[in-house]
């Protein structure tokens, strides 16, 4: 059973679309994030919620808005996406805060042309 | 502010070829130092929590040990199973968050 699941695994799409990113665990964690992974691999942080309660926004674009149903789903909406929107987005969850050990999703890889 | 930096980049390897990773932290108050594995193509799969320095950890041919301003991954006689880019993320100071660093790519040849 997979315990974090994101759809879909790739999206390619023109620059000015609006797409969306889902993402699932089924291990009972309170806490879901977004992180960002460039082109040299490097993981950021976007957005942190815990319980469907938003704990951290970083500098992030408005274009990106997270939307969690319930604490086992955290969705990402990207509105008017652009040519630097184009990474790895990765989905993670934990059973509480940073401090305890963070499992991640296999990624949506997002291609702007 | 916080950062955490890896070293080498890139390492290639014979197997068998002990090696160590290193991770090297600016943290106020640090509350976890994480090692992940990251595949090709996969999420970063974790590895090992250290809490405080002088603690070590090991699993199979990895073992990680923390000081006070970085962290070690010591790789035994790796495999070419072994290769992948290894993680080195903290958490800790006012921020509520994890910071990665760039990671090591490691390539293990038979």
């Amino acid at each position: 059973d997979t315990a974090v699941s994101q759809t879909p695994k790739y999206l390619v799409t023109q620059m000015g679309n609006d797409k969306s990113i889902k993402c699932e665990q089924n291990l009972g964690h309170d806490t879901m994030y977004w992180y960002k992974q460039d082109s040299k691999k490097f993981l950021k942080i976007m957005f942190s919620y815990n319980n469907k309660e938003l704990i951290i926004n970083e500098t992030v674009p408005n274009r990106f808005s997270p939307k969690s149903p319930d604490k086992a789903h955290l969705n990402l909406h990207i509105n008017s996406l652009e040519l630097g929107d184009s990474a790895v987005y990765f989905c993670a969850s934990s059973p509480g805060n940073s401090d305890q050990p963070q499992h991640f999703g296999d990624g949506t890889r997002l291609s702007i042309l | 502010e916080d950062q955490v930096t890896q070293s080498p980049e890139a390492l290639r390897l014979q197997e068998g070829e002990s090696s160590s990773l290193n991770c090297s932290y600016t943290v106020s108050g640090l509350r976890g130092l994480f090692w992940y594995r990251q595949d090709p193509g996969k999420g970063p799969e974790f590895l090992f929590t250290l809490y405080s320095a002088g603690e070590e950890k090991e699993k199979e041919r990895l073992k990680a040990t923390l000081t006070k301003k970085e962290s070690f991954l010591h790789i035994t006689a790796p495999k070419p199973e072994d290769s992948a880019t290894y993680l080195c993320a903290v958490y800790g100071g006012a921020t509520n968050k994890l910071i990665f660093g760039t990671g090591t790519l490691l390539a293990v040849q038979p």
